[in-house]
């Protein structure tokens, strides 16, 4: 079972800020927090991943929490081609991914 | 970063017949390979496991005489759906990792086969 929490739907406006948030709160101390997306029709696309610092990289920020207990993901300014289903999964390095449900995201114009 | 390439990316197959789904890694070595299934509006869900030259780890509830997978070396892995039917239409995704060592690097995945038996 997947060990995060997310909501199903989300929506946000073209331009504007995408924060995605996440619920680990059974996470680990060796436990990444990974963030994948899937466009429709689409393999998995890699985003972002973290231990316990925030990251940023040219698509999207991560923001995890000091107890490491919940996680956001930021996609700056959201454009249409935005719009996916968001994945958060934590995992040891090297163990399978096991995705649950996601949110799906609609950036609207 | 890394590719994973799967082929086709669409297929459409009578019921009762076989269809083979390739993944190769284009960049480096897929020391072990994921097959994952995904039915529409709903998550991936992991079928199996394979690493070269080994044979496959099925998870909990997938027919291993029914989904047979092949990876024979370090850069390409099949499934073939042996005598499929309509309820196995399904988008099937592969994804790959290499193993440097005991370091694992990270898992990249194919774009996806679409599967549909009519």
């Amino acid at each position: 079972d997947a060990k995060t929490t997310q909501p199903p739907s989300m929506d946000c406006a073209e331009g504007r800020a995408a924060n995605l948030p996440c619920n680990h709160s059974t996470i680990s101390g060796n436990e990444y927090v990974y963030w994948y997306r899937q466009i429709h029709s689409q393999g998995p696309q890699y985003i972002i991943h973290g231990l316990k610092n925030n990251e940023t990289n040219e698509m999207a920020s991560l923001i995890i929490t000091e107890d490491r207990k919940s996680s956001t993901l930021i996609l700056p300014h959201a454009t249409l081609r935005d719009t996916a289903v968001y994945y958060c999964i934590v995992r040891n390095y090297g163990q399978n991914f096991v995705f649950g449900p996601g949110t799906r995201l609609s950036v609207l114009p | 970063g890394a590719v994973v390439s799967q082929h086709p990316s669409w297929v459409i197959c009578k019921s009762g017949t076989s269809v083979k789904i390739e993944c190769r890694s284009l960049d480096f070595q897929a020391t072990t390979m994921f097959w994952y299934r995904q039915f529409p509006k709903q998550s991936l869900m992991l079928m199996a496991t394979s690493n070269e030259g080994s044979k496959a780890t099925y998870e909990q509830g997938v027919e291993k005489d029914k989904f047979l997978i092949n990876h024979a070396s370090l850069t390409l892995s099949t499934l073939t759906v042996t005598s499929a039917h309509p309820e196995d239409s399904s988008f099937y995704i592969c994804s790959a990792r290499e193993r440097l060592g005991t370091f694992n690097t990270e898992a990249f995945f194919g774009q996806g086969t679409r599967l549909t038996v009519v």
